[in-house]
């Protein structure tokens, strides 16, 4: 069954260091997601993205983060300077066509720790 | 405001016994609603969703519009239920979801 991969599993950086953390999403699928969780808290939606743009994006999602497709295949999810507070899990999730009836599928997450 | 609700934080039960897991949502349109599942150390999988109507595992769940919930319930747990359980509202537009803060459901032997 096809999986929707993320890498690496466990970052730590320090902070004001820039990450970017990779997902490969299911090949057909057309939407693309981040969404991260706390530790202790609950899953909250980042960013999403469909046609090679960003369609919607959370108060979360500021200008130190950005998406990116850079080659079709892969999508990337960049902070450019980290600090203390986004240490997270983070998930990619992808999606097919269906409209809202379709689920969506999660990659098992980074878990990224600031320093 | 567009938001789901689930008051419990961790459910014990014992094995055999009935489970209930609250949900409650606040949305302006028509909902659509799905129930997520995490076992240990794993990503998070679809259990159902609402328009499916189906049975996952035992596991089964009415949207009440009337009481704006979705509660997941499941007659005999198994102790392979332990698990995270998570409430999503998926919204229009861009389909993304709205989760609840979870139930760490434990089964107990």
């Amino acid at each position: 069954e096809p999986e929707v991969t993320q890498t690496p599993s466990h970052q730590v950086t320090q902070m004001g260091q820039e990450v970017i953390l990779r997902c490969v999403p299911i090949s057909n699928h057309l939407y693309f997601y981040w969404y991260r969780q706390i530790l202790g808290q609950k899953v909250e939606f980042l960013v999403s993205f469909y046609n090679n743009e960003i369609s919607e994006k959370s108060e979360i999602f500021d200008d130190q983060f950005s998406v990116e497709r850079p080659d079709g295949s892969n999508f990337t999810l960049k902070i450019r300077s980290t600090k203390l507070e986004d240490s997270a899990m983070y998930f990619c999730a992808s999606r097919g066509i269906g409209g809202r009836y379709t689920e969506a599928f999660f990659g098992q997450g980074t878990r990224l720790t600031v320093v | 405001a567009q938001r789901v609700t689930q008051p419990e934080k961790l459910l014990s039960v014992f094995k055999g016994a009935p489970v209930e897991l609250k949900c409650n949502y606040s949305y302006s349109g028509s909902p659509e609603l799905f129930w997520y599942v995490q076992y240990s150390r794993q990503r998070l999988q679809l259990l159902l969703r609402h328009i499916s109507r189906e049975s996952i595992k035992g596991f089964t769940a009415d949207l009440n519009k009337g009481e704006t919930s979705f509660h997941l319930k499941k007659p005999f747990a198994q102790e392979e239920d332990s698990a995270m359980y998570y409430c999503a509202l998926i919204t229009s537009g861009t389909y993304k979801y709205i989760f609840g803060t979870g139930t760490r459901l434990k089964v107990l032997a």
